[in-house]
């Protein structure tokens, strides 16, 4: 079975400073990983996603995630990081396979506090 | 942009009532969805829909839920006798037919039993 392990359940950073989530998933194939952000009363919305090919993501926002199976980590990364970024942060691994809906499993979520 | 769209955004219920929750998926996607998020916890998949059949439904998923497509264009999720641990929000996604295709989420829809 698939799994998320999100270890920081909240983190705080300085508005300018550098941030990176950490997200380890367990999957017995390829992964398909996933990071979405949740603002207060919100939906999720798709920062970025990693398939294949290049190991190193861009998202939106200036958001980016490094595949790294050696470690079975997908870390997402800002260098600089601005107060509307403040959220929470949910890492997803997917099994897509040929011909079925399948599901996301989410990690519990980090939320992420900016302060000025 | 196309978005996923869920109606109400908010219900309140009183425990072994009927709800039904109302989705929008994006016009083209084939693939849809429900997930739930309990207060404070992480997103957990309920069910997965395609071709008007259920492709796959979590534990959470028993007897008392069930979902529909009743017309081209909704996607309903159907609580036939709510209980205080139902209180969530709900989400809804759609995702297009190619393997690779991104799940989007709607809004959501905050369920309230009383």
């Amino acid at each position: 079975a698939q799994s998320v392990t999100q270890p920081d359940i909240h983190i705080t950073v300085s508005e300018g400073a550098s941030l990176e989530l950490r997200c380890n998933y367990s999957y017995g194939a390829t992964p398909y990983l996933f990071w979405y952000v949740q603002s207060p009363g919100q939906g999720l919305q798709l920062l970025l996603k990693y398939f294949s090919g290049d190991t190193l993501v861009q998202g939106i926002k200036g958001f980016e995630a490094e595949f790294k199976r050696s470690q079975s980590s997908f870390n997402l990364r800002k260098p600089s990081v601005h107060w509307s970024d403040a959220a929470e942060y949910f890492c997803a691994v997917g099994a897509y396979n040929t011909g079925t809906a399948s599901k996301l499993t989410f990690g519990t979520g980090t939320r992420l506090q900016v302060t000025l | 942009e196309p978005e996923v769209t869920q109606t109400p955004s908010h219900q309140v219920t009183q425990m072994g009532q009927e709800v039904i929750l109302r989705c929008v998926p994006i016009s083209n996607h084939l693939y849809f969805y429900w997930y739930r998020q309990i207060l404070g916890q992480k997103v957990e998949f309920l069910v997965s829909f395609y071709n008007n059949e259920i492709s796959e439904k979590s534990e959470i998923f028993d007897d008392q839920f069930s979902v529909e497509r009743p017309d081209g264009s909704n996607f309903t999720l159907k609580i036939r006798s709510t209980k205080l641990e139902d209180s969530a929000m709900y989400f809804c996604a759609s995702k297009g037919l190619a393997v690779r295709e991104t799940q989007y989420f709607g809004p959501g829809t905050r369920l309230l039993v009383l």
